[in-house]
């Protein structure tokens, strides 16, 4: 299994909401990322998981929140959210090792009404 | 976090042509690596140059990198329909190897 699953493809929440969404890879990479991209815009780096741990979090505002449950699963819980945070969100996993590249789910497309 | 520029921002071209974009970076890198978007989906994985090579080829793509200039090409040769995509260049910094993409240059190939 060479890919990373994003579950849903699609959400549209209100900003009340709580919703998750999912990503999960089976390669046994020990890193995994999060994304943010906007469109006509490239990715912006959100949150870093190594070894299951927390390593970078790039000042995102505390309605993201990440949750690694196991070395496969990767979470964004969502709560309370803008619309100007409408966007792609991709997940990326990788061997956790410098010179390797990063796998890339399909990503979920968010929309915030 | 976006790290650097691309240009040209678009590129279009008949098919069989080459393409050639060109990427700049801020900071010292541990590699530079340049990746395929189609229609806002997910980014594929292209080729990864370290900070110590200054060539690679990977069968149509050719990429160069020059750290004294912090600056790297992507060179696709004898371009198909199929290239048509966002093509982002994403240099992970030595420092706190965060991986962090340029704007991305757009090619449409014409057939």
């Amino acid at each position: 299994d060479t890919e990373v699953t994003q579950t849903p493809k699609h959400l549209v929440m209100g900003m009340t909401n709580k919703k998750s969404l999912k990503c999960e890879q089976h390669m046994g990479h020990r890193a995994m990322y999060w994304y943010k991209q906007k469109a006509k815009k490239p990715p912006e780096l959100m949150f870093v998981y190594s070894y299951e741990k927390l390593s970078i979090n790039e000042s995102v505002p505390s309605r993201f929140s990440p949750e690694c449950p196991n070395s496969s699963l990767l979470n964004l819980h969502l709560h309370a959210l803008q619309p100007e945070d409408s966007a792609l969100y991709l997940c990326a996993s990788s061997p956790g090792r410098a010179n390797y590249g990063y796998t890339f789910g399909s990503g979920t497309r968010l929309t915030v009404v | 976090s976006q790290q650097g520029e691309e240009d040209p921002q678009a590129l279009s071209i008949q098919e069989g042509e080459n393409a050639t974009m060109n990427c700049s970076y801020k900071t010292s890198i541990n590699n530079l690596q340049w990746y395929r978007q189609n229609s806002g989906r997910g980014l594929v994985h292209l080729i990864l140059i370290r900070s110590n090579e200054r060539e690679k080829h990977s069968g149509r793509l050719r990429v160069t990198l020059d750290t004294s200039k912090k600056s790297s090409s992507l060179l696709i040769t004898a371009s198909r329909a199929a290239d048509t995509a966002s093509y982002f260049c994403a240099s992970l910094s030595i420092n706190d190897y965060k991986l962090s993409f340029g704007a991305g240059t757009t090619v449409t190939v014409r057939a």
